[in-house]
């Protein structure tokens, strides 16, 4: 069964702190990626990678960096946190080719609050 | 700018009626479109998807009608039940940007008993 795990469910933390965000996909997909989800806004693409040590800026990357070391997992660091990045953050894996096979696969979410 | 919208916040709808979600998009580049749903406190997870070589696609209570002149599609929900209740949102893709979604702003449906 597809599985792509999110470390935390809830965090709190507090201004100007240094924040990693981790997630972990079994089903060795290429792709991978952020989203911030904020009420009225939808899905935010952040940052997503296609590859080991490859990374694409979405829509929304600043304030933040990420991280892909190894092809199943992929970090999202808040290299210090601010109020307005209290949100619901969501990590999703897919396979790389055609539109077809382009499925997004989502972990249950990051809710974070930054205080 | 927002390339997927979805215009109704949100919808209530008596259970065994049918539920229609409304999704418009303005890149006619965009060639796969796909339907997700998510629950409170979960991620979203794939409903239904459809090509832009099809106008409609068909799984169960849940259809996808797709309206390329008009840059819209829609997911009909027949009969909705009270499980359905959540937030649905539209995705498209581009085969020449293929590995980037963009999302719709979502609309909440809820499915009174």
């Amino acid at each position: 069964d597809v599985k792509v795990t999110q470390s935390s469910r809830y965090l709190v933390k507090r201004t100007g702190e240094k924040v990693f965000l981790e997630c972990v996909q079994d089903m060795d997909h290429e792709n991978m990626f952020w989203y911030r989800q904020d009420p009225g806004l939808g899905l935010r693409l952040i940052y997503f990678s296609y590859d080991v040590k490859m990374k694409e800026k979405g829509d929304i990357p600043e304030g933040y960096s990420v991280s892909r070391e190894k092809k199943e997992r992929f970090s999202l660091i808040l290299e210090s946190a601010s109020t307005n990045q209290t949100s619901m953050y969501l990590c999703a894996s897919s396979l790389p080719g055609t539109s077809s096979q382009n499925i997004q696969y989502f972990g249950a979410g990051t809710r974070l609050s930054v205080l | 700018d927002q390339q997927v919208k979805q215009n109704s916040p949100s919808l209530s709808v008596q259970e065994g009626r049918i539920s229609i979600l409304n999704c418009d998009y303005t890149n006619s580049m965009f060639d796969y479109f796909l339907w997700y749903k998510k629950y409170p406190a979960e991620g979203p997870t794939f409903l239904i998807s459809i090509s832009s070589i099809k106008d409609k696609n068909e799984d169960g209570r849940f259809t996808v009608f797709l309206n390329k002149s008009a840059k819209h599609l829609s997911l009909h929900i027949v009969p909705s039940q009270p499980g359905d209740s959540a937030v649905y949102f539209c995705a498209a893709i581009s085969s020449n940007t293929g590995n980037q979604f963009y999302f719709g702003t979502g609309t909440s449906l809820t499915v009174i008993p």
